[in-house]
């Protein structure tokens, strides 16, 4: 069973350009998250989302970012006219159905590095 | 989010058992204990989580106290290879899936 899939593993923009990150959740996962990790700081929370559906967006920025997952294919998690701020370590995580109430662990991807010049 | 505290750092000889502590004087009675560790340029790795009982696993081993004030994640025979930062992170599995991450442990394992 392939663990979470991420690419690309490295991105470099220029400021202004357009980032597309993706990100192939683990077979049988329905939930996916995203976290995003600034230099020399912990993981926050930033999307979390179902096929189709944003459940939870509460931790990405107002401006300029979005977040995809649907029927078919990875999630996307696009950032429109980078500035170099954006640049981070973005990771994203998935997890099986929710097991009646409770929510089950996130296993992560390899992360996608962007760097804005 | 001050839920968790852990120690700065801590060094580990190769081949011993490292015990990381972590104090979570408020958890509440529904609230999980879980760890996970990221190595130097990869994504977090979930490694256990406990309630209230002692947990095992082929990663490592969890014991928590019987107030549930503190825990303490055993790696039994640590490796080079588990060299990473280690985060204690307290949630609800009923309604918290956003993870908090806060600074963790930066373990280092020496030969």
């Amino acid at each position: 069973n392939a663990g979470v899939m991420q690419n690309p593993r490295h991105l470099v923009r220029r400021r202004g350009q357009e980032a597309r990150l993706r990100c192939s959740p683990m077979k049988g996962h329905s939930h996916v998250y995203w976290y995003r990790q600034l230099p020399e700081e912990g993981l926050k929370f930033m999307v979390y989302l179902q096929k189709e559906n944003i459940i939870d967006e509460s931790g990405m920025p107002k401006e300029r970012f979005s977040a995809e997952f649907p029927k078919e294919g990875p999630s996307i998690l696009r950032i429109q006219q980078v500035v170099r701020g954006d640049s981070a370590a973005y990771f994203c995580a998935s997890s099986p159905p929710v097991d009646g109430r409770d929510y089950n662990e996130q296993f992560f991807g390899p992360g996608t590095r962007l760097t804005v010049l | 989010d001050a839920k968790t505290t852990q120690p700065t750092s801590m060094d580990c000889a190769e081949g011993r058992a490292a015990n990381l502590p972590c104090n979570h004087s408020t958890i509440s009675g529904n609230e999980y204990v879980y760890w996970y560790r990221q190595i130097h340029s990869q994504g977090p790795q979930y490694i256990i989580h406990g309630l209230k009982n002692n947990e095992t696993n082929e990663m490592a081993s969890l014991i928590i106290t019987e107030d549930r004030k503190s825990s303490t994640l055993i790696l039994p025979h640590a490796t080079l290879r588990d060299t990473a930062v280690y985060y204690c992170i307290v949630r609800y599995r009923s309604n918290d899936y956003k993870l908090s991450f806060g600074a963790g442990t930066t373990v280092t394992v020496r030969a």
